[in-house]
């Protein structure tokens, strides 16, 4: 099975920080990994997809890059509503896996 | 609009089973396949596996062979996911979602099974 690692596990951030969440696969993925929002009590949110790719509808300090089997979700200018725990997902071989998560909480 | 809505809350006793319901509706049910996951209290999110609604193949990670079953009903546009043998340690919020890259990317409310003495 293909494992995810994050990096950091959590962070504290203040309005307008740019934050860099990175996920690294255990081997090749290619470019199938998506990122995902999920907030206390709610189901997980689709941000990104294909590493790179914006769920329609995200806002666009939202991105996703890709170096190798290391993946990185970019917050440009954090807001009051990003504040929550960040999720990445390989979907590249079954079984999919996650990541163990990020969470962003305020400074 | 394009939504998957789950069936309400569930307590159950060891060793019982139980069936979640996950309903598509916005889109064609047989366009994507439909995964389920889950998340113990306070932990992160675990995949269990997808079933094709179109020919209902399934594929489930191994820790859940042989005690979840994933069904569906293409007539109502509804996935079921049933575990038996019910332990305290599944005790969790279940996810019915798309995950697939091309499809809508939602996810259901998601379903707490309580499992208690």
């Amino acid at each position: 099975d293909i494992q995810l690692t994050q990096s950091p596990s959590s962070l504290s951030a203040s309005v307008g920080d740019r934050v860099t969440i990175t996920c690294r696969a255990s081997q090749d993925i290619r470019s199938g990994l998506g990122w995902f929002q999920q907030k206390p009590g709610k189901a997980p949110k689709r941000l990104i997809y294909d590493a790179s790719r914006l769920q329609s509808g995200v806002p666009s300090r939202f991105s996703g890059s890709a170096s190798g089997t290391e993946f990185t979700l970019t917050i440009t200018s954090l807001q009051p509503d990003d504040f929550a725990t960040y999720y990445c997902l390989q979907y590249s071989n079954s079984p999919f896996t996650f990541g163990p998560g990020t969470k962003v909480d305020i400074k | 609009q394009v939504q998957l809505v789950q069936s309400g809350a569930e307590v159950k006793k060891p060793g019982a089973s139980v069936k979640v319901s996950c309903k598509a509706s916005g889109y064609t049910f047989t366009d994507y396949y439909l995964h389920w996951a889950r998340q113990a209290p306070g932990q992160g999110l675990e995949w269990m596996g997808w079933i094709n609604p179109n020919n209902s193949a399934t594929n489930y990670a191994q820790k859940f062979q042989g005690r979840v079953t994933v069904t569906r009903d293409t007539s109502i546009s509804t996935s079921y996911m049933e575990i038996s043998s019910l332990r305290f340690d599944d005790t969790a919020v279940y996810y019915c979602a798309t995950l697939a890259p091309s499809g809508p990317g939602v996810w259901g409310q998601g379903t707490l099974v309580t499992v208690s003495s």
